[in-house]
């Protein structure tokens, strides 16, 4: 079965900095991996999606990359700010309409 | 910015009772999909739903579940008699379909949560 393994349980960094969280999958590439944010007690929030044949992509201050060699997805928030401070949590498809989900990484940014 | 919809924010039940969970997708996607979160664990898939009828279902998703889409615009889960261990979040999605023809990316409603005594 098709599994993500996001390695970090929490990363704590300083305001201003650049925070990168690892998402490592197993067996065959997906189609696309998706970066969501989940708060305490909330649905997880979109932020990005990265197709297999993107190298990168960029949202504002977050950027996403896909390596299939690697078989690794890194998210980079630069400039972090404490509002930042959240789970982030990478899904992937089986080759399906389902996601499969990390089980994510708390980020602590703090001032 | 639309968005998806779910009530109630939090259901408490007696074990064995009956629970429906109700979700309002996005108004133009396609696919819906309901998946839970037991607290401190992953987000896990239950079951998509496309053109009236179940297109997957995992393992969880048993005969105990169901789901419907009464409406143009609802879409629920039910559980039948319900047990401790459904205790969790549960999230429902909906997703539409991008320029390639191929599901795109899945909204998620803020969640339920049920409480299962």
């Amino acid at each position: 079965s098709q599994k993500i393994e996001q390695n970090s349980e929490a990363l704590n960094i300083q305001e201003g900095k650049t925070a990168t969280l690892t998402c490592n999958y197993t067996n065959y590439s997906p189609a696309y991996l998706q970066w969501y944010r989940q708060d305490p007690g909330r649905g997880p929030v979109f932020l990005l999606l990265i197709r297999e044949n993107e190298k990168e992509k960029r949202k504002e201050r977050l950027k996403v990359t896909f390596d299939t060699t690697l078989k690794q997805s890194l998210f980079h928030i630069t400039a972090s700010q404490p509002a930042d401070s959240a789970t982030y949590l990478c899904a992937r498809d089986d080759n399906t309409d389902k996601l499969i989900f990390g089980t994510g990484t708390r980020l602590q940014v703090f001032p | 910015e639309p968005e998806v919809t779910q009530t109630p924010s939090h259901q408490v039940t007696q074990m064995g009772q009956e629970v429906i969970l109700r979700c309002v997708p996005i108004s133009n996607h396609l696919y819906f999909y309901w998946y839970r979160q037991i607290l401190g664990q992953k987000v896990e898939f239950l079951v998509s739903f496309y053109n009236n009828e179940i297109s997957e279902k995992s393992e969880i998703f048993d005969d105990q579940f169901s789901v419907e889409r009464p409406d143009g615009s609802n879409f629920t889960l039910k559980i039948r008699s319900t047990k401790l261990e459904d205790s969790a979040m549960y999230f429902c999605a909906s997703s539409g379909v991008d320029t390639s023809g191929y599901t795109d990316t899945q909204y998620f409603g803020p969640g339920t949560r049920l409480t299962v005594l």
